[in-house]
């Protein structure tokens, strides 16, 4: 069983839909997680960023975090066809430099 | 300010020869790191390093992959010899101590066809 588990997808939805994205993970020491965007033929780029459990929001972007079910999750609102990309999810534990990625889920907002 | 640059972007080689890939990290970036990515799958840590010291360096396939960062800037990561399996995207990440959360950022890749 891989430390991070994550949907490939696709998901496909139409403009303007609200998009949820998950993942789960097994080792209860990650305390720092991530979401990446990475668009085809480009590297990762970080979108968010928590810190243990609790909600962030960053315009159309929410990141939570349930540190109690091992579970986080990413939501896009109002999607765009722009915010079409593969998303990662990532995390690392305090004062680990190593970052384990989720498989990215592939999501296509259609116009 | 440039990112991080990788070169080249496309290499394709047939099995059993060498390869070469090349990553120039963010100015003041102090860490870097090799990873792979393969199709459909999220990126791997090859290794990492703290100026020109390999601190981690578990995942890498020392029998035929190596790597060097000589004056803690610029890195070069080798395949030799390249086997079919190899066929991925290498990725190059830069981070400094000093950005939040140690960001990583990311270059662009470099794609690798072994034939």
């Amino acid at each position: 069983q891989k430390e991070v588990e994550q949907d490939p997808g696709p998901l496909s939805v139409p403009e303007g839909a609200i998009v949820s994205l998950n993942c789960t993970y097994s080792n209860s020491a990650f305390q720092y997680f991530m979401w990446y965007r990475q668009y085809s033929r480009k590297g990762p780029e970080l979108l968010m960023y928590t810190y243990s459990s609790g909600n962030k929001e960053d315009g159309r972007f929410t990141a939570q975090v349930d540190k109690s079910s091992k579970y986080i999750s990413l939501f896009i609102r109002d999607s765009q066809p722009s915010d079409s990309a593969t998303y990662l999810c990532a995390m690392r534990s305090t004062g680990g430099f190593k970052t384990i990625f989720g498989a990215g889920t592939r999501l296509f907002v259609k116009a | 300010e440039a990112g991080v640059v990788q070169s080249p972007r496309y290499k394709i080689i047939e099995k059993k020869q060498p390869v070469a890939f090349w990553c120039n990290p963010i100015s003041g970036h102090n860490t870097l790191y090799w990873y792979l990515q393969n199709l459909g799958q999220g990126p791997e840590l090859l290794i990492r390093y703290e100026n020109e010291e390999a601190v981690d360096d578990s995942q890498l396939p020392k029998d035929r992959f190596s790597a060097e960062r000589l004056k803690g800037v610029d890195s070069t990561l080798k395949i030799q010899p390249a086997e079919l399996g190899d066929s991925a995207v290498y990725l190059c990440a830069s981070s400094s101590s000093g950005t939040p959360n140690n960001e990583q950022f990311f270059g662009p890749g470099t794609r690798l066809t072994v034939l």
